[in-house]
C-alpha cells in the first residue's frame, strides 16, 4: 500500500523557519515526484511546489519561491519542505503528495496519495 | 492563487444528482489542459476521485462522473448519499503561472 506519512504539527514564532517532512512507503522512491500544497485555515488548496526525487530538482510556485526549500533523501525516502520568515498567514495545513502522470507532459499530472497533513501554527 | 472558481455550495436530497462546476481561462482549462477532480471529508485529506477529466480510480463508485469542454469542467454526483457530504476541489494546470491550480472549493451538503 502506498503511504505518504507526515511529521508532527509544529507551533512556530514569525520569523522563524519550520521544516516538514514527509515518508513515503509502498513503491520506489525516486518513481515519482512529490508535491506540497498549502491549505489555511476555512480556505482551498494552493501548490507550492514539487521536489523530483531522483535528482533534487525543484520547481517553486512564485507566491513561495522566496521563502521554500524542498529536498529529497533519497536514503531514507523522505522528502522535507522548509518555510522561512514565517508569518501569521502561514497558519495552515500542508500537505505532501505523490505525483501521477499520463504522460511527460508537465500539463498532466494530478496528486495521488496525499499525506495526512501537517499544522503548523505560526502565534507569537 | 484561485484562477479555477467553482460555486461556493451546492446540496441535494439523497438519491438526487448534483453538478459541481470548475470554470477556469485560457491559460489553463482553455488551452485544453485536463482536470481533476479530489473529495476532503471534513479533517482529512484530499483524495482523488476523478483523472484525465472523465477517468475513474478503481474504488471510486461510478456514481462520480467528470466531463470538460472549452474553459469549463463539471463533477457529477448521481444518487447522492449522505456520505457524500464533503468539499470537492477540481485541479489543472496553469501555463500563465507554470504551475498547478486549484479550484475555489464547493462545499456538498446532502439534505
Amino acid at each position: 500500500e502506498v503511504q505518504l506519512v507526515q511529521s508532527g504539527a509544529e507551533l512556530k514564532k514569525p520569523g522563524t523557519t519550520v521544516k516538514i517532512s514527509c515518508k513515503v512507503s509502498g513503491y520506489t522512491f525516486t518513481d515519482h515526484f512529490i508535491h506540497w500544497v498549502q491549505q489555511a485555515p476555512g480556505r482551498g488548496l494552493e501548490w507550492m511546489g514539487l521536489v523530483d526525487t531522483e535528482d533534487g530538482e525543484t520547481i517553486y510556485a512564485k507566491k513561495f519561491q522566496a521563502r521554500v526549500i524542498m529536498t529529497a533523501d533519497t536514503s531514507a525516502d523522505t522528502v522535507y519542505m522548509e518555510l522561512s520568515s514565517l508569518r501569521y498567514e502561514d497558519t495552515a495545513v500542508y500537505y505532501c503528495a505523490r505525483d501521477r502522470r499520463a504522460s511527460s507532459s508537465w500539463s498532466q499530472r494530478w496528486f495521488d496519495p496525499w499525506g495526512q497533513g501537517t499544522l503548523v501554527t505560526v502565534s507569537s | 492563487q484561485f484562477v479555477l472558481t467553482q460555486p461556493p455550495s451546492v446540496s441535494g436530497a439523497p438519491g438526487q444528482r448534483v453538478t459541481i462546476s470548475c470554470t477556469g481561462g485560457r491559460s489553463n482549462l482553455g488551452s485544453g489542459y485536463d482536470v481533476y477532480w479530489y473529495q476532503q471529508l471534513p479533517g482529512t485529506a484530499p483524495k482523488l476521485l476523478i483523472y484525465s477529466n472523465t477517468d475513474r480510480p478503481s474504488g471510486v463508485p461510478d456514481r462520480f462522473s467528470g466531463s470538460k469542454s472549452g474553459t469549463s469542467a463539471s463533477l457529477a454526483i448521481n444518487g447522492l448519499q449522505a456520505e457524500d457530504e464533503a468539499d470537492y476541489y477540481c485541479q489543472s494546470y496553469d501555463s500563465g503561472l507554470t504551475g498547478y491550480v486549484f479550484g475555489t472549493g464547493t462545499k456538498v451538503t446532502v439534505l
